[in-house]
């Protein structure tokens, strides 16, 4: 049983129009994690959230927004999407536990820019 | 400043050889994960080492943590074409801890020829 679940598998949008990525999972895991990941690199954190707490990288666009309405679901907005932003999305959660932070990812959203 | 250094990015050879990963920090880790990743996918966990010194397991895969806890390496032996993939390590580094920010690798590609 998927255990974080990405929607959509793949997402076309227009150049300037905004788009929304969802996610959701039933680990109940405190942490979650957008990335962005381009071909053949690895992939780039771009927020996440411990709990309810927003952790937001230095170097993400302010063109990316998240919410996280609660502990199952973390959504990422892209408010103008340019060519640059056509990427792989994941989604990633994770918990501490006696062997570290183990994390668990989604499938990925694969977003196309037109 | 990339805090895990990988190497190396790419790595092209025949089915039966034997290779190896290295994944450097200057910065001391809880512990470390490997993990694989497929074209169009997302990545799969597959091993998380949390003692300096631990060697584990995993069919031909073998990985070791450092005894200082900044490293860590993946030796894969006899390798055959289904190994072909993205080899990433991560990990949360001690300072990150209390936020749990999950930071990769620049991964290892590695493909394997028949």
């Amino acid at each position: 049983d998927a255990m974080v679940i990405q929607n959509p598998r793949y997402q076309v949008t227009q150049f300037g129009k905004p788009v929304t990525l969802s996610c959701s999972q039933t680990l109940n895991h405190n942490v979650m994690y957008w990335y962005q990941q381009k071909s053949s690199q690895a992939p780039k954190l771009l927020f996440h959230y411990y709990d309810k707490d927003f952790n937001n990288e230095a170097d993400t666009p302010d063109n990316f927004q998240s919410r996280r309405p609660n502990t199952s679901f973390c959504f990422l907005d892209i408010r103008s999407p340019g060519l640059g932003d056509a990427a792989m999305y994941l989604c990633a959660t994770s918990s501490r536990t006696a062997r570290g932070t183990e994390a668990f990812f989604g499938q990925g959203t694969r977003l196309t820019v037109v | 400043t990339q805090l895990l250094e990988q190497s190396p990015q790419f790595l092209s050879i025949q089915e039966g050889e034997n290779l190896t990963v290295y994944c450097n920090s200057s910065s001391v880790f809880s512990s470390l994960q490997w993990y694989r990743q497929e074209p169009g996918e997302g990545p799969v966990l597959l091993v998380t080492v949390v003692t300096g010194g631990e060697v584990k397991k995993l069919k031909r895969l073998t990985f070791q943590f450092g005894d200082a806890r900044k490293d860590s390496s993946l030796h894969i032996t006899a390798a055959q074409p289904g190994d072909t993939g993205l080899y990433l390590c991560a990990g949360v580094n001690k300072g990150s801890s209390n936020t749990g920010k999950l930071i990769f690798g620049q991964g290892t590609t590695l493909q394997v020829k028949p």
